[in-house]
This record gives structure tokens, sequence and C-alpha cells, in this order.
């Protein structure tokens, strides 16, 4: 497959745990984005990677929120002491540069 | 910094037109729209530059005013496959914001 992919599709996980999220962009696409989608919401911007520069950090909500991108293609987004409103879905889209993303079928996080 | 969409939903019987604008306080590179069907992720539309440019496929076309930080897609003799959530996503600097989206319910 050429879509982005995302794992897991769903993680179920108790308050105050930490979870891993991972996006596998599109072979190519220099640019890598996460979004968080809470129900019947809008796109929550998070982070943006593009290349080899600095990623734009601006979106996350809190310290809690990291994101890596590692040799420029696979990232992970790391939510560290989970709390119930971090529950969404939390959406990866890859694109070139200043061109349309494609977005991945996200991953449903559930904080219990 | 997040675009303002409006309206926030709107209802079509099948064969009607709509109009969806998104506007932002800061200047803007280009323009995104994508539609997002229940429980999918969303898929893009088209993407405008700025320079005032519209453009369309079908019966769906947009539009982007520079000067005005706005941009409005226009949906013609709408299908029922038209329904979703549409959101503009605009680009200022690196990084996109998207607008909160505009529930769009076709009906036959």
């Amino acid at each position: 497959g050429a879509g982005v992919s995302q794992s897991p599709s769903n993680k179920v996980t108790e308050k105050g745990k930490d979870v891993e999220l991972r996006c596998d962009p599109i072979s190519g696409h220099t640019a890598l984005y996460w979004y968080r989608q809470s129900l019947g919401q809008g796109l929550e911007f998070l982070i943006y990677f593009q290349g080899n520069s600095a990623p734009d950090k601006s979106g996350l909500p809190s310290d809690r929120f990291s994101a890596e991108r590692t040799g420029g293609s696979v990232s992970t987004l790391t939510i560290q002491r989970t709390q119930q409103e971090d529950s969404a879905v939390y959406l990866c889209a890859s694109s070139l540069a200043r061109r349309k993303q494609f977005f991945g079928p996200g991953t449903r996080l559930t904080v219990l | 910094q997040q675009p303002v969409q409006s309206p926030q939903a709107v209802i079509l019987r099948e064969g009607e037109d709509a109009v969806i604008n998104c506007s932002s306080s800061k200047a803007l590179y280009s323009v995104h729209w994508y539609r997002q069907k229940h429980g999918e992720a969303p898929v893009f539309l088209m993407i405008l530059l700025k320079g005032g440019e519209q453009k369309g496929h079908d019966k769906i076309s947009a539009s982007f005013n520079e000067k005005k930080q706005q941009s409005s897609l226009y949906l013609t003799a709408s299908q029922l496959s038209y329904s979703g959530t549409y959101f503009c996503g605009t680009e200022g600097g690196n990084d996109m914001r998207f607008g909160a989206g505009t529930r769009l319910t076709v009906k036959p």
C-alpha cells in the first residue's frame, strides 16, 4: 500500500499511563503532520516536521506531548501520563512541501 | 490562528447549491479544502495558492482572495455523495491550521 499508515488503530489505556502512536508516511514525503480530532470537532494541529528542519511544536497542548521523526520517515507521537481529556482520534498526514496532505486512518485513543 | 468557517452546518436537497466560506486573520500562502465523511480520514479536494486563483473540478470549485485572506468553496448541483464535513486549511507559514468544519448534509 502506498498510503499513510498508522498504528495502532485503537488504543485503550488507563489514566496516568504513557502511550506511543506511530505514523508511517508515504515514501518520499518530506512533510509530516500530527492532528488531534475530538468527537465531532475539527482538526487540531499538534506538530509539523519538514525535512531536516526543526519541527514546529507550537500546537502541542502540554509538555506531556512529544513527537519525533526518525530518518525523515516514521514518526512517533508520545503522550505521557495520559488524561481523560486526551481521548480523541489522532491523525497523521504527509505531503510534499506545501502540497496536498494525505491522511492516515487515525488512531482512536481512549483514556479510562 | 485558526481560520473561521461559515456556516457551521447546512442542509441541502439534491441539486441545490451551497457556498462555504473560510477567513483568516493572517496573511496566507495557500488554502486547502478537504472533505471528511463520518468515521473516515479527511480527503483532499483542492489547494489554492496566493495570487487570487480559482480552481475547480466537476461541480466543486473554490476561490481565494489573498487580499481579504478569504476563500470560498462552491458546490453546485449537489449530490448525495457530497455529504460530509468540509474543512479549510490555511498555510501562513510553516504550519497548517484547519477551521472547525462545515457539516454538509444532502438529502434526496
